[in-house]
């Protein structure tokens, strides 16, 4: 089945540095969805990626659909603490409704 | 307030003796999900419903059961569970199915042990 990896799978940088997470498909996606899971929390939607080579962008977060739809990342410019958290990449799988969701990038911020 | 309602948040239970887990929203969407979350396994799907009485198999369906007698409730059953449904577990929902604007919102999440 279709399958959806994440790397890297843990990440602590130092409250200012940048930080990026990388999702690949194993098949194209219509869309891609990026989510946040705070530490004891639930995941949280911060954006959804349609169009091939679409760039957004929320404040010190920059997110990005590969030209291919088969690839995403999320960067984060200037990390703070409040950044901390487990980001997830989504995809509906293909010719079903399943929406496959990656292995997720866990973030520390160490002040 | 818009919001997936999840019950019980935390359960401790004995391998076999059935249990529900419910989900209802108050949004009006018609697709909704549950999900496991493993230390690095991620978010796995068990089931989905893209509208009452439709209800489809996940990646990880074993074990469980759900069903969508009303648009708004989505209850998930473990008919027996095991030591290995130990896990956390997540409801949530969203207005379409995943290839249209499909932003789910998730429910707080419900911690359950079977020993």
């Amino acid at each position: 089945g279709q399958q959806v990896m994440q790397i890297p799978q843990y990440q602590h940088v130092q409250e200012g540095e940048d930080f990026t997470t990388y999702c690949n498909s194993s098949t194209t996606l219509s869309n891609i969805q990026w989510y946040k899971q705070r530490p004891g929390g639930h995941p949280v939607f911060l954006i959804q990626l349609v169009k091939s080579g679409e760039v957004k962008k929320q404040k010190r977060l920059t997110f990005q659909f590969g030209e291919a739809k088969k690839n995403s990342s999320l960067h984060i410019t200037a990390t703070q603490t409040t950044d901390v958290g487990t980001y997830f990449c989504a995809g509906p799988e293909s010719n079903t409704d399943k929406l496959i969701f990656g292995t997720g990038t866990r973030l520390q911020v160490f002040p | 307030e818009a919001q997936v309602t999840q019950n019980p948040r935390y359960l401790i239970t004995v391998t076999g003796k059935k249990l529900t887990v419910t989900c209802s929203q108050n949004m009006n969407h018609e697709y909704m999900s549950w999900y496991r979350q493993d230390p690095g396994l991620g978010l796995r799907q068990i089931y989905y419903s893209m509208n009452v009485e439709v209800t489809d198999k996940g990646d990880v369906p074993e074990g469980y059961k759900v069903s969508r007698k009303e648009k708004r409730n989505f209850p998930l059953i473990l008919e027996s569970p095991s030591p290995n449904q130990t896990s956390l577990y997540f409801c949530a929902s969203s207005l379409e199915g995943p290839s249209g604007a499909n932003v789910l919102t998730f429910g707080a999440g419900s911690r359950l042990t079977v020993l």
